[in-house]
């Protein structure tokens, strides 16, 4: 079974501009999480999608936005970029159990953003 | 707001030697602790812990949580270079008919050294 595939893996935007990351999740997972990782803040939970619908948001600014595909496959995107959004956007895969429970979120390699 | 503070930050032991990892929480309704180990990038899954008292053990990693206390623990015994990573705690909250979302605090460093 593939896990979980991010992209791009590295890119470089300046101040301003806009950038759309891609997760394709484990086959048979219906729920995306995302979460930025900084070395100050460590992890830190974006938002989650499960069946096309955003189920959770974390205390990001508007400026982060997501949605998710039929095929379970996410998308994140950060508009009007700032030195501050540069850091590794990871996106996790789950099946959750039910009674809404995350379950165990399976990782991928992430996409490393550098805003200059 | 729910936190996940781990101690220490860092830490540097022999081949060998025995290490535990600390992790303290608050959390409104508290569902799940989890522990990740994080080498290079992709976080990978260790443990789910819910119950108090009961140890979780894989190997050489045991870990166990005490929800009276508001904290876990982490030991890994007769530790190996391989060890080597960012060990993450992070809670679950429960709210009933909802999804959830897991606070990671920052993590723990190990270096393990021949």
């Amino acid at each position: 079974k593939a896990g979980v595939t991010q992209t791009p893996r590295y890119l470089i935007k300046t101040r301003g501009q806009q950038v759309t990351l891609s997760c394709s999740p484990i086959s048979g997972h219906r729920s995306v999480s995302w979460y930025q990782q900084t070395p100050g803040q460590g992890l830190q939970f974006l938002f989650e999608y499960f069946s096309e619908t955003q189920r959770n948001k974390g205390n990001f600014p508007g400026r982060f936005s997501g949605r998710q595909f039929s095929n379970s496959r996410s998308e994140m995107n950060v508009s009007t970029l700032e030195l501050g959004d540069s850091a590794l956007y990871l996106c996790a895969s789950s099946d959750p159990p039910s009674g809404g429970a995350t379950g165990e979120l399976f990782f991928g390699e992430g996409s490393r953003l550098t805003v200059l | 707001e729910d936190k996940v503070v781990q101690s220490p930050l860092s830490l540097v032991v022999h081949e060998g030697d025995t290490v535990t990892l600390n992790c303290s929480y608050e959390v409104t309704n508290f569902r799940s602790l989890l522990w990740y180990k994080q080498e290079k990038k992709a976080p990978t899954f260790l443990f789910m812990l819910t119950s108090s008292g009961i140890e979780k053990k894989s190997g050489r990693l045991s870990s166990i949580l005490d929800k009276k206390e508001l904290f876990s623990i982490l030991n890994i015994t007769a530790t190996q270079t391989g060890d080597s990573a960012i060990y993450l705690c992070a809670v679950e909250p429960g709210n009933t008919g909802t999804a959830s979302k897991l606070t990671f605090g920052t993590g723990t460093r190990l270096q393990v050294t021949l």
